[in-house]
């Protein structure tokens, strides 16, 4: 089966401007967790998404925001760039809630923020 | 404070020798632990989760609560076995994972 994809895979940005990332879950998966990953901070948890409900959130500020729809996939979005914003971003999926079932990591958005 | 350290940045060994990845943890409760890899190239994937207690290819890892860790360990390295290695933890009520910094292993021929 097809695995997690992530659109787009690049992205070039200048500070200020507001980006939306999008990843689709495998199929019948339900929960979409993402990350940043970063060189200084590595892989961070920014929040999870099951049932187009946010069940988690990680110490992002509120620039960072995110929604599920009901067909599991879910797009992130980040307000007002800045340049500490560049990093990876990376999405998981999972068949139910929790972590009861391996996160399967999509290929990643790589931001640059300029 | 939940927390997982890999307190190495790089491991590089020759092939055929013993590997051992550290990874030790704070967290205050039952955590689950895991050990994901990531090859060039390729998506992050797991590799092992310390509550299915099994080998894969050739790795093990021990979940130690009374030292908090929970090193990866290979008894023969493996030139393939070369990638980025996390070691990570998550409560058994939420899908949020936190990961340690990572360790770069290098098998030379």
């Amino acid at each position: 089966k097809a695995g997690v994809t992530q659109t787009p895979r690049y992205l070039i940005k200048t500070r200020g401007q507001q980006v939306t990332l999008s990843c689709s879950p495998i199929s019948g998966h339900r929960s979409v967790s993402w990350y940043q990953q970063t060189p200084g901070q590595g892989l961070q948890f920014l929040f999870e998404y099951f049932s187009e409900t946010q069940r988690n959130k990680g110490n992002f500020p509120g620039r960072f925001s995110g929604r599920q729809f009901s067909n599991s996939r879910s797009e992130m979005n980040v307000s007002t760039l800045e340049l500490g914003d560049s990093a990876l971003y990376l999405c998981a999926s999972s068949r139910d809630q929790g972590i009861k079932d391996e996160q399967y990591f999509g290929p990643g958005t790589r931001l640059t923020v300029t | 404070a939940q927390r997982v350290t890999q307190p190495e940045k790089l491991l590089s060994v020759f092939k055929g020798a013993p590997v051992e990845l550290k990874c030790n943890y704070s967290y205050s409760g039952s955590p689950e632990l895991f050990w994901y890899v990531q090859y060039s190239r390729q998506r992050l994937q797991l590799l092992l989760r310390h509550i299915s207690r099994e080998s894969i290819k050739g790795f093990t890892a021990d979940l130690n609560k009374g030292e908090t860790s929970f090193h990866l360990k290979k008894p023969f390295a493996q030139e393939e076995d070369s990638a980025m290695y996390y070691c990570a933890l998550s409560s058994s009520n939420t899908g949020k994972l936190i990961f340690g910094q990572g360790t770069t292993l290098q098998v030379k021929p």
